[in-house]
């Protein structure tokens, strides 16, 4: 089945730094990746959608130079979080939308990222 | 525009009772509907998915939901709760097409009581 990794698991970074998280579609061409962001007791809330090769389109109310999203390859997207702060503290989600061999193999998650800036 | 209702933020259940987990769509397209089950500090695994073939769909772990156009409702159910079913559910909707972002719910604890 498909699979997307997701690294890493946990960073803790100091404010003011800048944190690269990375997904990577292992067994299929992810053409479109989604970057969900995730508060504590609370649901999935959509970041932004990358296209392979175009910018991504962020939902109102992300900042879209702080969250920097590059999705150059069809199998890699990465999230970087630019100059972090307490509160960008959170879960990282990515999912993958993709094709292999014809089939639409749906929405497959990353394992998530919980970030941490002190 | 898409949005998914989850009744209720918490459930508890005695193990090897039944479990129900209610969700009810809002979709200007046919839809697709999702099950994922979160663990603690992990991400989402996916439980099963209605694609518009048979309405009522099997997941893993024992776990099915039923498609009720009528009643516009996707509720999770399993006959027997188990102690590893504790976690959090949610259940999502995208259009048919997969054009799409997927929209969560609020999320459902299970706790299940020994």
């Amino acid at each position: 089945g498909a699979v997307v990794s997701q690294h890493p698991s946990r960073v803790i970074c100091k404010s003011g730094t800048s944190v690269k998280i990375e997904c990577r579609s292992l067994d299929f061409q992810a053409t479109t990746m989604f970057w969900y962001r995730q508060f504590p007791k609370q649901s999935l809330m959509l970041m932004a959608t990358s296209n392979e090769g175009s910018k991504a389109t962020y939902e109102q109310g992300v900042e879209k130079d702080k969250f920097l999203i590059n999705h150059a390859s069809l199998t890699l997207s990465t999230l970087t979080v630019t100059s972090a702060h307490p509160e960008d503290s959170s879960f990282y989600i990515c999912s993958a939308r993709g094709t292999l061999a014809g089939s639409n193999y749906g929405y497959t998650f990353g394992s998530g990222t919980r970030l941490t800036v002190v | 525009a898409q949005s998914v209702t989850q009744l209720g933020s918490h459930v508890s259940v005695s193990e090897g009772a039944l479990v129900l987990l209610r969700c009810n769509y809002s979709s200007s397209v046919p839809p697709y509907l999702f099950w994922y089950v979160q663990y603690p500090n992990q991400g989402l695994q996916l439980l099963l998915k209605y694609t518009s073939a048979a309405t009522l769909v099997k997941g893993i772990n024992g776990f099915e939901a039923e498609f009720k156009k009528s009643e516009t409702s996707f509720h999770l159910t399993k006959p027997s709760a188990h102690m590893s079913d504790a976690a959090e559910y949610f259940c999502a909707v995208s259009d048919r097409f997969g054009y799409q972002k997927v929209t969560f719910g609020t999320g459902t604890k299970l706790q299940v009581i020994p």
